[in-house]
């Protein structure tokens, strides 16, 4: 089982709907989780980060976090053109950032 | 300010060449990574740095060699390289290792000839 899953996509949504981006994990200790964004060619940038359960807002991303059941989401409102690239999930485990494949977004106008 | 610095932003070798790629922080992060990332994979985790000191290396060859002159500074250096080592090779900082947030450099885009 890899330690962090998520589908590789593309999800492709149109231009104002919401996307939705899914990760599971398999390390019931960790404690830190964090959404990347990386557009084609360029570094991950850091987007939302979130450390207990519930919900987190910050603009149009929503980050969720279930550790019973060991699941992070991302939600982006009013998805926009530019919100097209690959957004990765990462976690905490064992003192060092494990990320998953990645899911491809694509957003249409 | 949450800026790390890479350079060169590329860098193209010869199989028999020794070179080096710089990374730079002045957030006062005490931890600091390098990862290394194929076309369409995530980045994997080469080394990290904790208070100067390497803390992880994940089974890298040695023709990869880092080194920590300093709390701001990573380096990596480069020595008989395979083609198959072309890829970009990330920089990342944190406030401490397992700690909050990493933040990535820009990247180096690598080619080995």
């Amino acid at each position: 089982q890899k330690e962090v899953e998520q589908n590789s996509g593309p999800l492709s949504v149109p231009e104002g709907a919401i996307a939705s981006l899914n990760c599971t994990y398999s390390d019931r200790g960790s404690q830190s989780f964090f959404w990347y964004r990386q557009y084609s060619g360029k570094s991950p940038e850091l987007i939302m980060s979130i450390y207990s359960n519930g919900d987190k807002e910050d603009g149009r991303f929503t980050a969720q976090l279930n550790k019973a059941s060991q699941y992070v989401s991302l939600l982006i409102r009013d998805s926009q053109p530019s919100d097209s690239a690959t957004y990765l999930c990462a976690v905490m485990g064992f003192q060092k950032l494990v990320f998953g494949t990645g899911t491809r977004l694509l957003v249409s106008p | 300010d949450t800026e790390v610095t890479q350079t060169p932003k590329h860098l193209v070798m010869g199989m028999t060449n020794k070179k080096s790629l710089k990374c730079e922080q002045h957030m006062g992060h005490r931890a600091m990574y390098w990862y290394k990332q194929k076309a369409k994979k995530p980045p994997e985790l080469m080394f990290v740095y904790s208070y100067e000191k390497l803390s992880i290396n994940e089974s890298v060859p040695s023709r990869f060699s880092p080194e920590c002159p300093n709390s701001s500074l990573l380096n990596l250096h480069l020595h008989a390289l395979q083609p198959e080592d072309s890829a970009l090779y990330l920089c990342a900082s944190s406030r401490g290792q397992g700690d909050t947030e990493a933040f990535f450099g820009q990247g180096t885009r690598l080619t080995v000839v």
